[in-house]
Formats: structure tokens, C-alpha cells, sequence
């Protein structure tokens, strides 16, 4: 078993659309926990740290349920520009730090 | 966020040759920087852990004799691909973590070896 695992998709969905994104990981000692996106052949960029309490972004929403181990990313009001490779990211604050990434979720949104 | 800087962008180079990746964290220091690979259509996969001052920890089946890496101070990684050969051929990618554990990634480096 994967230590982050993600649905790979691909989620096609409608302009205006809502949709989510679960991702669940392994190790109850995980500390830290992020969203990155990456879109094709570039390098992955920080969409938003996600922390206990939940916070927003404009039209993005993250989560985190530690007892049940898992983060979700709710993006609200889909734009073309959303399409892209969403990476649920899972660090610890042991074993230098080391971040461990998911295999991500493909998401295409057309018009 | 914060910046992380990478070069060259693109590389091109014959079997046999070794290429030099430079990393830079451009507005923070960087005590741990990482370095990845990804093959087109894959996730990506880390390759060694770079510690500033230190030997750089690799990742099972990474060959440290290959990937040279250098941690030369708190803004600056290099990896070093030596000898290069065609399966090397990937795009590589560095990021250099803050203290919040974040990770900003440098924008990757496409080493093609002919």
C-alpha cells in the first residue's frame, strides 16, 4: 500500500462545475500536509497548506480529518484554467523532512 | 511564495558526458533541498535528500556514484549526472524546503543524452 494514496481520475468536468479531491495517507505521524498543483512538463507549484482547522483559498477549499487520515481539496466554480495534475502532498517533521507525494489527480475542465 | 531557481533549463548532451544541475533558493535559505526525477506520464520520484554541510541521503536505487550532489551552502544544491546515458534522459527537478516544511520546486531541468 502506498503511503499517500490519491484517485488518479482523470475528472472531466463542466466550466462552473464543483468537484473534489481525497486523498488518504498512512502514517499517523505526518505532520504537515499540502496541495500542489503541476500542469503538463512544468514543475509542481503550492497551491495551499492544509491545516486542522480547514482554510480557503478564493475557490478552493482544503481539509484534513487526521483520525481518519485523509485531506480533500474542494474547488468551487471550475475554470479552464484549473485543469492540471493536483498532488496531495504528505510531510513529517522526522526523517529530514522528507515529503512524500501521491501519484495526483488529473482534472480537465472543459467548456 | 518563494523562489527557487534552476539551470540549465535544457540540456542536450552526448552518451558518456556528465551534466552539472544547479539549484538555488533565490529569497530563502534552504538547510535541505531535494532533488526529483519524473519520466513523461509518471509521478514524480524522489532521488536524494540534499543536506547542507553533509552527505546528501539517496533513495533506494539511486545510484550516489552517479548522481553526484553537492550542498555547497544554505542557497545553492547541485547534482551531477555522470556518464551519462540515454535512460538518463528525464526531466529533473529540484526544491529547497522552508522551515514550515513547505517545498517550492525549481521550474525542472530537461536532460536529453543522445
Amino acid at each position: 500500500r502506498k503511503e499517500v494514496e490519491q484517485d488518479p481520475g482523470p475528472f472531466n468536468v463542466p466550466e462552473g462545475a464543483t468537484v473534489a479531491f481525497n486523498c488518504t495517507y498512512s502514517n499517523s505521524a505526518s505532520q504537515s500536509f499540502f496541495w500542489y498543483r503541476q500542469d503538463c512538463r512544468k514543475e509542481p507549484k503550492l497551491l495551499m497548506s492544509v491545516y486542522s482547522s480547514g482554510n480557503e483559498d478564493g475557490r478552493f477549499t482544503a481539509q484534513l480529518n487526521r483520525a481518519s487520515q485523509y485531506i480533500s481539496l474542494l474547488i468551487r466554480d471550475s475554470k479552464l484554467s484549473d485543469s492540471a495534475t493536483y498532488l496531495c502532498v504528505v510531510a513529517y517533521n522526522t526523517n529530514a523532512g522528507k515529503s512524500t507525494f501521491g501519484d495526483g489527480t488529473t482534472l480537465t475542465v472543459k467548456p | 511564495g518563494a523562489v527557487v531557481s534552476q539551470h540549465p533549463s535544457r540540456v542536450i548532451c552526448k552518451s558518456g558526458t556528465s551534466v552539472k544541475i544547479e539549484c538555488r533558493s533565490l529569497d530563502f535559505q534552504a538547510t535541505t533541498m531535494f532533488w526529483y526525477r519524473q519520466f513523461p506520464k509518471q509521478s514524480l520520484m524522489l532521488m536524494a535528500t540534499s543536506n547542507e554541510g553533509s552527505k546528501a541521503t539517496y533513495e533506494q536505487g539511486v545510484e550516489k556514484d552517479k548522481f553526484l550532489i553537492n550542498h555547497a551552502s544554505l542557497t545553492l544544491s547541485t547534482l551531477t549526472v555522470t556518464s551519462a546515458h540515454p535512460e538518463d534522459s528525464s526531466f529533473y527537478i529540484c526544491s529547497a524546503r522552508t522551515s514550515g516544511n513547505e517545498q517550492y520546486f525549481g521550474p525542472g531541468t530537461r536532460l536529453t543524452v543522445t
